[in-house]
């Protein structure tokens, strides 16, 4: 079985300054990892994710992600956040086998002017 | 390009009742999964359909059962509705072959009274 556990419900943080949303999973077999984005009152869209290969990844408006097996983690980062980056983050994990995608509980995420 | 469909966006039933929800997944995926989201939690995983077919299922009761149609639209059903199915449907499509990040719906907003 596998789990997901972010480890900070809320990270408020000033524009223009870095971030880092952390993410640890559990599993007894490979797994493949995501990161997804949720703004208010709307569905989930998927921002990067880890399938295979290099163990850094990132999305189109600047976030990255370290899959660190050694340390079951992959850590959401931005360099220099905006107002437009506040939403919810869910990190994710499903077996190799893709049925099942477990979530975690999110991290509200809050940039502040 | 429409992504995923869901309808109804919202939903207000009595105790004891049943609900249909339907999704029409994005054009070319093939697999369709159901989550339920409770305010302020993670997508808790109910099941994937594939090839009409239900493949994996979660922690949820007999009262949640689903379909997918030849179209690879589905719906997901819920009978003897309690208070505590109160909360936000989401619909995840993608196709088999390519990847496992999903396409989210917006979801439907089911409030049990």
């Amino acid at each position: 079985a596998q789990s997901v556990t972010q480890l900070d419900s809320q990270v408020p943080v000033f524009e223009e300054a870095p971030v880092e949303l952390r993410c640890n999973y559990s599993s007894s077999v490979s797994v493949y990892l995501f990161w997804y984005v949720q703004y208010p009152n709307q569905g989930l869209q998927l921002l990067l994710k880890y399938l295979s290969g290099s163990t850094l990844v990132e999305s189109i408006n600047g976030f990255e992600a370290e899959f660190n097996k050694s340390q079951t983690s992959f850590h959401l980062r931005k360099p220099s956040v905006h107002i437009s980056d506040t939403a919810e983050y869910f990190c994710a994990v499903t077996n190799t086998g893709g049925f099942k995608t477990i979530f975690g509980a999110g991290t509200r995420l809050f940039v502040k002017a | 390009d429409a992504g995923v469909t869901q309808s109804p966006t919202h939903l207000i039933k009595t105790r004891g009742q049943q609900v249909t929800l339907r999704c029409s997944p994005k054009s070319g995926h093939d697999t369709v999964s159901w989550y339920q989201q409770a305010l302020g939690q993670g997508p808790q995983f109910i099941f994937q359909y594939y090839e009409e077919e239900e493949r994996q299922r979660g922690n949820f009761p007999d009262r949640f059962s689903g379909h997918q149609f030849p179209n690879y639209s589905s719906e997901l059903n819920v009978n003897a509705l309690l208070l505590g199915d109160s909360a936000l449907y989401l619909c995840a499509s993608r196709h088999t072959g390519q990847g496992y990040g999903y396409t989210f719906g917006s979801g439907t907003r089911l409030t049990v009274v």
